[in-house]
């Protein structure tokens, strides 16, 4: 059964900063990998995906990989500003099934 | 492409009440799927059409929770008598089965709070 895990489950930093979140899963056999933006009381953005036979999406300031092997994912928020304020959340879909997600990273970027 | 749609976005109902939500998909979308997420979870899988079928249902969706796409397009999510512990987020998601990596796009949520 695939299981996801998402580190830290918090985390606050100052406008500017760069920053990494994590994002880990028990299976590597995906078929790909979602990561999605979350406002209070919201439904979900879609920010990146990655397919299996990627290792890395970029959008923006953003920059997801995927590193299959070891059962992997990174979100890199490039020059974090206070509208990034949200929960990031990963999801994996194992094989165009429906997708299981992480509880999400909490993130408050401080100006 | 006007994204997936919900109604409605809340709904205060009390306990035993039966209560029905609705989602719209992106046009031309064949797959729409039903999650519910509780507060500070992630969301957890209920259901998933493709097309009119129902290919999936999870253990969390009991006998009191039913789903129905009844042409293919928008879809309907029941629950009967409802008990305080069905209090959570209702999210409706679609993808296209035809586009890269089946990728889902979600609405904006039905919050349900049983009383």
């Amino acid at each position: 059964k695939q299981e996801v895990t998402q580190i830290p489950a918090a985390l606050s930093v100052p406008e500017g900063e760069n920053l990494v979140l994590n994002c880990s899963f028990t299976d590597s056999a995906i078929y790909n990998l979602q990561w999605f933006r979350q406002d209070p009381g919201k439904g979900l953005t879609s920010l990146l995906l990655i397919q299996s036979s990627q290792r890395e999406q970029t959008s923006g300031r953003l920059n997801a990989s995927l590193d299959k092997s070891s059962g992997r994912s990174t979100l890199y928020i490039a020059a974090s500003q206070p509208g990034d304020s949200a929960t990031y959340l990963c999801a994996v879909d194992s094989g165009n099934t429906p997708l299981v997600f992480g509880k999400g990273t909490r993130l408050s970027v401080i100006a | 492409d006007t994204g997936v749609s919900q109604d409605p976005r809340h709904k205060i109902t009390k306990r035993g009440q039966n209560v029905t939500f609705r989602c719209d998909p992106i046009s031309e979308h064949n797959r729409l799927y039903w999650y519910r997420q509780t507060l500070g979870q992630g969301p957890e899988f209920l259901t998933y059409f493709q097309n009119e079928a129902q290919l999936e249902k999870s253990r969390l969706l009991s006998d009191r929770f039913s789903a129905e796409r009844p042409k293919g397009s928008f879809s309907t999510l029941e629950i009967q008598r409802t008990e305080q512990g069905d209090s959570a987020m209702y999210l409706c998601a679609s993808s296209s089965t035809m586009g890269p990596g089946n990728e889902q796009f979600f609405g904006p949520g039905t919050r349900l709070t049983v009383l």
